[in-house]
């Protein structure tokens, strides 16, 4: 069964800092890894898919990259904003029937 | 990606009471979405996976008889919570099955609804 873990559960930096939040997955039989970003009370949005066959994906100032044989993935977010403050869930999908695992996400919070 | 809304955003109800969720998928026909449930502070659980025109299929520990699902068309997938307790309290969301541009498939989620069972 896939367990996901997201380490640590909340975040604080100051704006402008570049980090890095970190996924880990048990079963390295993934079909794909996404991460997500949700804010207090909203649904998912989400930020990158990185395939099972891709090493890292980019959008913006986000850049995720998936290692299958470690188990893991992280997010990096360049130059934070306070707008960048959310939690940050990933999700690893296992098999074509698409089912996600989810991690508890990581609390950001980045202040001005 | 896929638009996906859900109604209502939030309800409270007294306990015993059933609350249908109806998640629609507003600009692609959806044959496969899916249930989730968060309680605070806590992952995204799977409850269930929903087919257009069968029966849902539950994940290991939800009891189908209280989380009632319906697919009965291409863009909508209700969920009703029957004879709702306190503990039933939770954000539900739903997301719909669908394609990226590059072919992969892919979750698009709705914006939830929060449950509260006084």
């Amino acid at each position: 069964k896939q367990e996901v873990t997201q380490i640590p559960a909340a975040l604080s930096v100051p704006e402008g800092e570049n980090l890095v939040l970190n996924c880990s997955f048990t079963d390295s039989a993934i079909y794909n890894l996404q991460w997500f970003r949700q804010d207090p009370g909203k649904g998912l949005t989400s930020l990158l898919l990185i395939q099972s066959s891709q090493r890292e994906q980019t959008s913006g100032r986000l850049n995720a990259s998936l290692d299958k044989s470690s188990g893991r993935s992280t997010l990096y977010i360049a130059a934070s904003q306070p707008g960048d403050s959310a939690t940050y869930l990933c999700a690893a999908s296992t098999g074509a029937n698409s089912k996600l695992t989810f991690g508890k996400g990581i609390t950001l919070s980045v202040r001005p | 990606g896929a638009v996906v809304s859900q109604h209502p955003s939030w309800v409270i109800c007294k306990s015993g009471t059933s609350v249908k969720i109806e998640c629609r998928s507003l600009d692609f026909q959806a044959t496969t979405m899916f249930w989730y449930r968060q309680f605070p502070k806590q992952s995204l659980m799977l409850m269930a996976t929903s087919n257009e025109g069968s029966k849902a299929t539950y994940e290991q520990g939800v009891e189908k008889d209280k989380f009632l699902i319906n697919h009965a068309s291409l863009t909508l997938s209700t969920l009703t919570v029957t004879s709702a307790h306190p503990e039933d309290s939770s954000f539900y969301i739903c997301s719909v099955l669908g394609r990226t541009q590059g072919g992969t498939d892919t979750q698009y989620f709705g914006p939830g609804t929060r449950l509260t069972v006084l």
